[in-house]
């Protein structure tokens, strides 16, 4: 699918388990990101990542792992899960080429930790 | 980081209301951005305003950045059930790309 895509869209784990969110995007942009959506809160940056190899923290880090191994994918990784991390993820993509760092938004993945 | 207060927090009106919502920060901003998200979505981009005191228009939509690029609004004309969602505001303009959301004003067009 062209775009950027998300998986799982839902996901119920229990607290302690690890739990990994894929994003995939085809448009071979350099920026990537991950935010938590929380009512009362907004949109939190929690990883943003500039190119393959290349990560680095947003606002609210804790918790939570990176990697970019490749440019089109750019995993989230929930190591211990708590329930404080039960929300809805967003990865988004950006590049030099867009205007005014315009991003793209996947559809979002729900987690909720039990 | 710049921090921005979206208000109001919340709208409910009925169709063919007109309505507008408010994006205000201490900061200058090099830029600023409007996304609508509906829900089950992410974000999708509507604007990008760059200039104090540009105003643009996307069919009903008016956005306005003030003049000394701390603030802007956004009007509705006319809402229709179609304009129901939460409307962000974000500003960037770094090198490295990343964006501030504000919280949004959640937005119900009633039939």
């Amino acid at each position: 699918d062209a775009g950027i895509t998300q998986s799982p869209r839902y996901k119920i784990t229990e607290t302690g388990r690890q739990v990994t969110l894929m994003c995939h995007q085809t448009w071979s942009h350099s920026y990537m990101f991950w935010y938590r959506q929380d009512l009362g809160h907004g949109l939190r940056l929690i990883y943003y990542s500039a190119a393959a190899d290349i990560t680095d923290k947003g606002e609210v880090p804790d918790g939570y792992v990176v990697s970019r191994s490749k440019t089109e994918n750019f995993p989230l990784t929930l190591e211990s899960a708590t329930r404080s991390q039960t929300s809805v993820y967003f990865c988004a993509s950006s590049d030099f080429g867009l205007p005014l760092n315009e991003q793209f938004f996947g559809p979002g993945t729900r987690l909720t930790v039990l | 980081t710049q921090l921005l207060e979206q208000s109001p927090q919340f709208l409910s009106i009925q169709e063919g209301e007109n309505l507008t919502v408010y994006c205000n920060s201490s900061s200058v901003f090099s830029s600023l951005q409007w996304y609508r998200q509906e829900p089950g979505e992410g974000p999708v981009l509507l604007v990008t305003v760059v200039t104090g005191g540009e105003v643009k228009k996307l069919k009903r939509l008016t956005f306005q950045f003030g003049d000394a690029r701390k603030d802007s609004s956004l009007h509705i004309t006319a809402a229709q059930p179609g304009d129901t969602g939460l409307y962000l505001c974000a500003a960037g303009g770094g090198s490295n790309y990343k964006l501030t959301f504000g919280k949004g004003t959640l937005l119900t067009v009633n039939p």
